[in-house]
């Protein structure tokens, strides 16, 4: 167990709807990650936060957006969903001390199944 | 552009035989290697990472890696497989020049260990 937890475990849905990932991050952890994982596209980077504010993006869509709380946790916010975004999402988080070097612990995941 | 490969999308190894599964890695700056390893329906577990320092790293379970500057690659190897390391392997990359929030991923490598 990586301490990082995600919510829901399982989200299944409709094309153009709308829905929310949660992820409370390692105790003490500042920065959060978003990665999605496909069977086409592998595993991709998608947002960083740390304490707060955006620190870097990746391969995020424009209908996609992520928040940091002042508690911590994070969000990821998916809309106007299409078939193509059915995949595992996950969440990571590190102590954002180290920078490049931090080792980051995952989450368990968020299989979202776009019908 | 920065990227890593996994040129073999599955190993097979017999139980007690040494394991080898490869990465090899393309950055601008200094590289920082990591190893992950994902069971089915789980997240990632960190289980290495090159920083700095001595080419042969050793991390959790066992499994150890080593850096190789002059042929870019980050191999991991374990000197006896057991069945319960049959698990998708990732390895990812970060530079500290450009785009260094990002962590670049491998295909990954699906190891079987047979009985």
């Amino acid at each position: 167990d990586s301490g990082v937890t995600q919510t829901p475990k399982h989200l299944i849905t409709a094309t153009g709807q709308r829905v929310t990932l949660r992820c409370s991050p390692r105790s003490g952890d500042l920065s959060v990650y978003w990665y999605q994982q496909s069977l086409d596209q592998g595993l991709q980077f998608l947002i960083q936060y740390y304490n707060g504010e955006e620190r870097a993006k990746g391969n995020i869509l424009e209908r996609f957006s992520a928040q940091q709380f002042p508690d911590l946790h994070s969000e990821l916010n998916l809309s106007s969903l299409e078939l193509g975004d059915s995949a595992l999402y996950f969440c990571a988080s590190s102590d954002g001390t180290s920078g490049v070097t931090d080792t980051q612990y995952f989450g368990p995941g968020t299989r979202l199944t776009v019908l | 552009a920065q990227s890593v490969a996994q040129p073999e999308d599955q190993v097979n190894v017999a139980e007690g035989n040494p394991l080898t599964v490869k990465c090899t890695y393309s950055v601008s700056g200094n590289p920082y290697l990591f190893w992950y390893v994902q069971y089915p329906n789980r997240g990632l577990q960190f289980l290495l990472k090159y920083i700095t320092g001595d080419n042969l790293v050793k991390g959790s379970y066992g499994f150890e890696a080593e850096f190789n500057k002059s042929q870019t690659s980050f191999h991991l190897k374990k000197p006896s497989a057991l069945v319960s390391d049959s698990a998708l392997y990732f390895c990812a990359v970060r530079a500290f020049k450009y785009n260094f929030n990002k962590f670049y991923f491998g295909s990954g490598t699906k190891l079987n260990v047979k009985p």
